[in-house]
């Protein structure tokens, strides 16, 4: 079975500061990781992606992440956050296509960053 | 491109009533659609998943007569709630699956009130 762990429940930072959001999975198989935002009463839109290859990945709107197998994290960065940043963050694995493990994604309970003026 | 509707965005309904959420594939072919729930300040819980033109298979937990799935099209799932209670309350968020492939494209989501 697979699990995702977000230990932040919330993440206050000041305008311009960097941020990083942690994310810890469990799963005895690869996976493919994903971390998602979510604004409010909106769906989900994917920041970035790691499938396989480089371990440091690199998003839209300025976000990038760090794929580590032995400590089993894919940590969220951005170096300076503006307001616009504010929302709900997930992080979330699937097993690669052609597994037979399931193919729905499981997510972490996700973080909220609250980026203050 | 990849782009997931739902209708309707927001639904309030009486309890002991029944509501029809729909989620559809604007611009690609969808064979495989999820159905979420979050509940406020809460993850994402996976309830089913529907291939096109089988039956939807439910997560554990998840009452499959009282949310029922369907999956007729490559473009369309539906997800009604029966007989409505207010702890039903929730944002109903769905995503699609190309055949190919591994991204699930999400829509806007849902926002049912039962009162």
């Amino acid at each position: 079975a697979q699990s995702v762990t977000q230990l932040d429940s919330q993440v206050p930072v000041f305008e311009e500061a960097p941020v990083e959001l942690r994310c810890n999975y469990s799963s005895s198989v690869s996976v493919y990781l994903f971390w998602y935002v979510q604004y409010p009463n909106q769906g989900l839109q994917l920041l970035l992606k790691y499938l396989s290859g480089s371990t440091l990945v690199k998003g839209i709107n300025g976000f990038e992440a760090e794929f580590n197998k032995s400590q089993t994290s894919f940590h969220l960065r951005k170096p300076s956050v503006h307001i616009s940043d504010t929302a709900e963050y997930f992080c979330a694995v699937r097993n690669p296509p052609g597994d037979t493990g399931r193919r729905a994604l499981t997510f972490g309970s996700g973080t909220r960053l609250q980026v203050q003026p | 491109g990849a782009v997931v509707s739902q209708h309707p965005s927001r639904v309030i309904c009486k309890s002991g009533t029944s509501v029809k959420i729909e989620c559809r594939s604007l611009d690609f072919q969808a064979t495989t659609m999820f159905w979420y729930r979050q509940f406020p300040k809460k993850s994402l819980m996976l309830m089913a998943t529907s291939n096109e033109g089988s039956k939807a298979t439910y997560e554990q937990g998840v009452e499959k007569d009282k949310f029922l799935i369907n999956h007729a099209s490559l473009t369309l799932s539906t997800l009604t709630v029966t007989s409505a209670h207010p702890e039903d309350s929730s944002f109903y968020i769905c995503s699609a699956k190309q055949w190919v492939g591994y991204e699930q494209y999400f829509g806007p989501g849902t926002r049912l009130t039962v009162t």
